[in-house]
Order: structure tokens, then C-alpha cells, then sequence
């Protein structure tokens, strides 16, 4: 079964860093993009990065710019999410996504998430 | 503000059909292919629709999506009481070079 697992997760102080990590099971990693998604408590989903299978195509939404980086370990079937300089605004469930086959930007598996807080 | 627009609100009683818009633009939409997600309470999305009108295999058929130029929709018929969740799309948008969201839709089933 398709599985991805995120942690990394919990509190942190406004300005500081957290390393978000997926772990992923079950299929061929190095067949699909990844992505991370987030969803601050009572809102709507945001999109926040994605990276090709070789690394070359990276994106990121406008906010985080500058600030976040994803890579991606294709032998340790792992994705990462390195958050830096983070303000009460990052507070949000961030979801680990796999983009399906179609290759559509459409995301057939998540993982269960992992909150981070940012507050003092 | 979302770049897709969808309604935040939607409602229809057991056995109805039921559509959800989500308007954009020719970056996004108008150019690229749209996904659905459902979003059950305290869980992750699922994806419900993709590539504009394709049911992942163990969506139920009463699930279909369509899309005119810049606009989608998401049709639910034979409503049923599990149906009563968030629902939300999602598309690339090329000017913006990522995916956006819509704001979500709550479904109610009255």
C-alpha cells in the first residue's frame, strides 16, 4: 500500500527553523513528483512547493520564497521541507503529496500531516 | 482572496444532484487541467476528480467534473448524508508557475 508518513512537526518560535520530512512506501518514489501542502487551522488548502523526480524542476508558492527549501532523497524514498525564518503566518498542518500518474499536478496519495506552530 | 473562486457554500437534500463551481482564468483553468479534492473532517484531501472529468478507481460514479474555458464544475447526484464535507479545486496556474486552490466549498445535506 501506497504510504506517506511526514514529521518534523511542533512548535517553534517566530524567526526560527524546523525541517519537515515525508517518508514514502509502497510505490516507485522516483516515478512521481512530491509535493508539500498546508492548511492553517479553519482555512482551505495552500500549495506551498513541488520538485520533479531529478530534482531540476522546483516551485514554490510566493510566500515562502526565499525562505523554504524542498529536496528530495530518491535512495531514502524520503522528501524534505527546510522552513526558515518563520512567522505566526507558517502555522498550518503541512501535508506531504504525491502527484499521480496523469502528471497533471493532481495529488493521488497524502500523508496524514504534521502541525507546525509558530508563536512565542 | 484564492485564485480559484468557489462557492463557500453549497446544499441539497438526500437523492439530489448537487454541482460546485470553481471559476479562474486562462493561466490556470483556461490552460491546464482541473482536479477535485474531498476533505472529510480532521483527515487529509482525497482526490476525488482528476485531469478535469476522471474518477480514481473507488470513486463512486454519482462523482463527475467538467470544465467550459475558464470555469469547472463538480456534480454530485444521488446526494447521500457521507457526501457532507469540504470539497475543493485545484489547477497549475502558468503565470503563478504552481498550483492553486480553490477556498473550498462545504457541502450540506439537508
Amino acid at each position: 500500500d501506497v504510504q506517506l508518513v511526514e514529521s518534523g512537526g511542533g512548535l517553534v518560535k517566530p524567526g526560527g527553523s524546523l525541517r519537515l520530512s515525508c517518508a514514502a512506501s509502497g510505490f516507485t518514489f522516483t516515478s512521481h513528483r512530491m509535493n508539500w501542502v498546508r492548511q492553517a487551522p479553519g482555512k482551505g488548502l495552500e500549495w506551498v512547493s513541488s520538485i520533479s523526480i531529478g530534482t531540476t524542476y522546483i516551485y514554490y508558492t510566493d510566500s515562502v520564497k526565499g525562505r523554504f527549501t524542498i529536496s528530495r532523497d530518491n535512495a531514502k524514498k524520503s522528501l524534505y521541507l527546510q522552513m526558515n525564518s518563520l512567522t505566526a503566518e507558517d502555522t498550518a498542518v503541512y501535508y506531504c503529496a504525491r502527484e499521480g500518474v496523469a502528471a497533471d499536478y493532481s495529488f493521488d496519495y497524502w500523508g496524514q500531516g504534521t502541525l507546525v506552530t509558530v508563536s512565542s | 482572496q484564492s485564485v480559484l473562486t468557489q462557492p463557500p457554500s453549497a446544499s441539497g437534500t438526500p437523492g439530489q444532484r448537487v454541482t460546485i463551481s470553481c471559476s479562474g482564468s486562462s493561466s490556470n483553468i483556461g490552460s491546464n487541467t482541473v482536479n477535485w479534492y474531498q476533505q472529510l473532517p480532521g483527515t487529509a484531501p482525497k482526490l476525488l476528480i482528476y485531469s478535469d472529468n476522471h474518477r480514481p478507481s473507488g470513486v463512486p460514479e454519482r462523482f463527475s467534473g467538467s470544465k467550459s474555458g475558464t470555469s469547472a464544475s463538480l456534480a454530485i447526484s444521488g446526494l447521500q448524508s457521507e457526501d457532507a464535507t469540504d470539497y475543493y479545486c485545484a489547477a497549475w496556474d502558468d503565470s503563478l508557475h504552481g498550483v492553486v486552490f480553490g477556498g473550498g466549498t462545504k457541502l450540506t445535506v439537508l
